[in-house]
């Protein structure tokens, strides 16, 4: 089974609107955590946000939440007031401390921002 | 200050070519890795270290040999290269311990071969 499944291979959004793009994971480690980047047309991969899996509250950061909604082993990215540099691929990926020596990617979402 | 570097950013070899990418990291991460992204965007796994100890080796040809002299670097080799082998790879670090500390990742080498 995958560890990590973003559905949306593309998505669009028109500037200054806000977007889910969505990730789902499976784990049976009762400790984990969830991490989004962002990979531009440039190709570095940014590091946007971070949930633990025993975090009450969901992960902000500037324009970035992630809805962390742990019955349904899902960890979705909202991006708020969506700018031109958005546009790039997003990836999931999911770290489990039993097996914590390498991170499982998703697929990816490919997010592009229309002005 | 890089705290992932890579070299070289671009790759352009011929096939039958060996090549080397080097890596380094001034985080103090124990743990390092090598991942392959192929034109899909799909990132795979090859290769991670930890303290020098060689503790992820994925299905990857015998081709790859990773180097890690120190628990700050990691360098990939590549023999008799072929045309499947057209990616960008990433270096990237970590901190192995009870936790769950990211990856920071390196820049990218995007090899082709021709």
């Amino acid at each position: 089974a995958q560890k990590i499944t973003q559905t949306q291979p593309g998505m669009f959004v028109q500037e200054k609107e806000a977007v889910t793009l969505d990730c789902t994971y499976d784990t049976s480690d009762p400790s984990y955590g969830l991490f989004w980047y962002k990979q531009p047309s440039s190709g570095e991969m940014i590091f946007l946000i971070y949930q633990g899996s025993y975090d009450q509250q969901n992960a902000t950061e500037g324009r970035y939440s992630l809805n962390f909604q742990k019955a349904r082993k899902s960890a979705n990215l909202v991006i708020s007031a969506s700018q031109l540099g958005d546009s790039a691929m997003y990836f999931c990926a999911m770290r489990e401390v039993l097996t914590g020596n390498q991170f499982y990617f998703g697929t990816g979402t490919s997010l592009t921002v229309i002005p | 200050d890089t705290a992932v570097s890579q070299t070289p950013k671009y790759l352009v070899t011929q096939m039958g070519n060996d090549k080397s990418i080097k890596c380094e990291q001034n985080l103090g991460h124990d743990t390092m890795y090598w991942y392959k992204q192929d034109s899909k965007k799909f990132l795979k796994i090859m290769f991670s270290y930890n303290n020098k100890e060689l503790i992820i080796n994925e299905t990857v040809p015998n081709r790859f040999s990773p180097k890690s002299p120190d628990k700050a670097h990691l360098n990939l080799h590549i023999n008799s290269l072929e045309l499947g082998d057209s990616a960008v790879y990433f270096c990237a670090s970590s901190q192995l311990r009870q936790g769950l500390d990211g990856y920071t990742f390196g820049s990218g080498t995007r090899l082709t071969v021709v």
